[in-house]
């Protein structure tokens, strides 16, 4: 079965650091496009970071500098580290695998989702 | 970045009533345009992609269409499992972008 499962969220205080992680089951993180988009409290998606399969990786400018989007192949495991945490940083955290749809482009989109793991950050 | 604006933020509908959510994007991207229904406490799920394919699995009362800028979502005789809130998410170009969303509520 393809499933994504989001693990190390918490209670942490403004400037700390946190890591998440996303275990992969049913296909090669490696081998695919992978995402992390967060949603604050009672708000919408926000786009956050993707790794290539090629390695290549992007931010968004709210976390870019203070956030490290990597993946470990041998535990086929993608990871966010999460710097100098803010109170705006504070959402529930998703990766997502992204794939080629088939359609010419071609046209990527958000196929699987992890169930998503909570970050607060406040003193 | 490509702005996604999406209209109404919200709507009231019956079970039975058809409802059209429109997204705008802020430059041209031609057919890269993907929609996503999200339920409280559930991650997003993939509804329709390159604007009007519709996902394996979804109903066919789900329905997209539009190129360029402008986009609909449209559901023919909503559903009680239909409640939820839609967003549309341009694939285009990096940095992926979301439009705020739009909450189906039951009237």
């Amino acid at each position: 079965e393809v499933q994504l499962v989001e693990s190390g969220g918490g209670l942490i205080q403004p400037g700390g650091s946190l890591r998440l992680s996303c275990a992969a089951s049913g296909f090669t993180v490696s081998g695919n496009y992978m995402n992390w988009v967060r949603q604050a409290p009672g708000k919408g998606l926000e786009w956050v970071s993707v790794i290539y399969s090629g390695s290549g990786t992007y931010y968004a400018d709210s976390v870019k500098g203070r956030f490290s989007i990597s993946r470990d192949n041998s535990k086929n495991t993608l990871y966010l580290q999460m710097n100098s945490l803010r109170d705006e940083d504070t959402a529930v955290y998703y990766c997502a695998r992204e794939i080629p749809s088939g359609i010419v482009g071609p046209i990527y989109v958000m196929d699987v989702w992890g169930q998503g793991t909570t970050v607060t950050v406040s003193s | 970045d490509i702005q996604m604006t999406q209209s109404p933020p919200s709507l009231s509908a019956s079970v039975g009533d058809r409802v059209t959510i429109t997204c705008r994007a802020g430059q041209s991207i031609s057919n890269f345009l993907n929609w996503y229904q999200q339920k409280p406490g559930q991650a997003p799920k993939l509804l329709i992609y390159a604007a009007s394919t519709l996902q394996s699995g979804v109903p066919s009362r789900f329905s997209g269409s539009g190129s360029g800028t402008d986009f609909t979502l449209t559901i023919n005789s909503l559903q009680p499992e239909d409640f939820a809130t839609y967003y549309c998410q341009q694939s285009y170009t990096t940095p992926r972008t979301f439009g705020q969303g739009t909450k189906v509520e039951i009237k």
